[in-house]
């Protein structure tokens, strides 16, 4: 059964860095798939951060690439998110996900872990 | 980039009826869309993939329909459980991907 779990803090002060990671199990992340960070803020919809593939090419939001870094660790089958100059408007639920190679759909997510940006 | 536009932004029916969620993409898009569910507090479950594919162990009453820049997620019978919201998410001429805002389904 193919799990994942984010890591991180819960708290980051405005104008600093968040980062997360998420720790694949019951899959490689050298198989063929996009890992996907996903956010979602309080009250509203989801909002797709970017996507790595094992051999490291990334696709990020236009809204959010100037600060964003998404990068693999194969030694610890885990992929993680860097997002840096963050704001209030930054404050969210963050999701990993695995979206197999050729199809559309996210089919494993992780519980997702709450980030507040406040001082 | 792709806009989609889910209707209704709400739908109100009572267990056993039939539920038809719409999503419309601004521009084609083949058959690059996913639907998902997602109850208050929880990561989203993926329903249907490449526009008509029940996910793993998704049950039959949900089915997914459309091409290029109309689809439609049927929920057959609804039952007490499948109250939530419900998005769907393309993924053609990316990035960005995007996703629809959302529709809720509650009961009547």
């Amino acid at each position: 059964q193919v799990q994942l779990q984010e890591s991180g803090p819960g708290l980051v002060k405005p104008s600093g860095t968040l980062s997360l990671s998420c720790s694949v199990s019951g899959d490689s992340i050298s198989t063929s798939n996009w890992w996907t960070w996903v956010r979602q803020p309080p009250g509203k919809g989801l909002e797709w951060i970017g996507e790595i593939y094992h051999g490291g090419h990334t696709n990020y939001s236009p809204s959010l690439k100037s600060r964003v870094i998404i990068s693999v660790d194969k030694s610890k089958n885990q992929f993680s998110l860097k997002l840096i100059s963050v704001t209030a408007a930054d404050t969210a639920v963050y999701y990993c996900a695995r979206n197999p190679w050729g199809k559309t759909g996210l089919d494993y997510w992780g519980q997702g872990t709450r980030v507040t940006v406040s001082s | 980039e792709i806009v989609l536009t889910q209707s209704p932004a709400t739908l109100s029916l009572s267990p056993g009826e039939r539920a038809t969620l719409s999503c419309r993409a601004s521009q084609r898009i083949i058959n690059s869309l996913a639907w998902y569910q997602q109850k208050p507090g929880q990561a989203p479950r993926l329903l249907i993939y490449d526009a008509s594919n029940r996910a793993t162990g998704i049950p039959a009453r949900f089915s997914g329909s459309g091409f290029d820049t109309d689809f439609t997620l049927t929920i057959s019978s609804l039952e007490p459980e499948d109250f939530a919201v419900y998005y769907c998410h393309h993924r053609s001429n990316w990035p960005p991907i995007t996703f629809g805002p959302g529709t809720k389904v509650d009961i009547k």
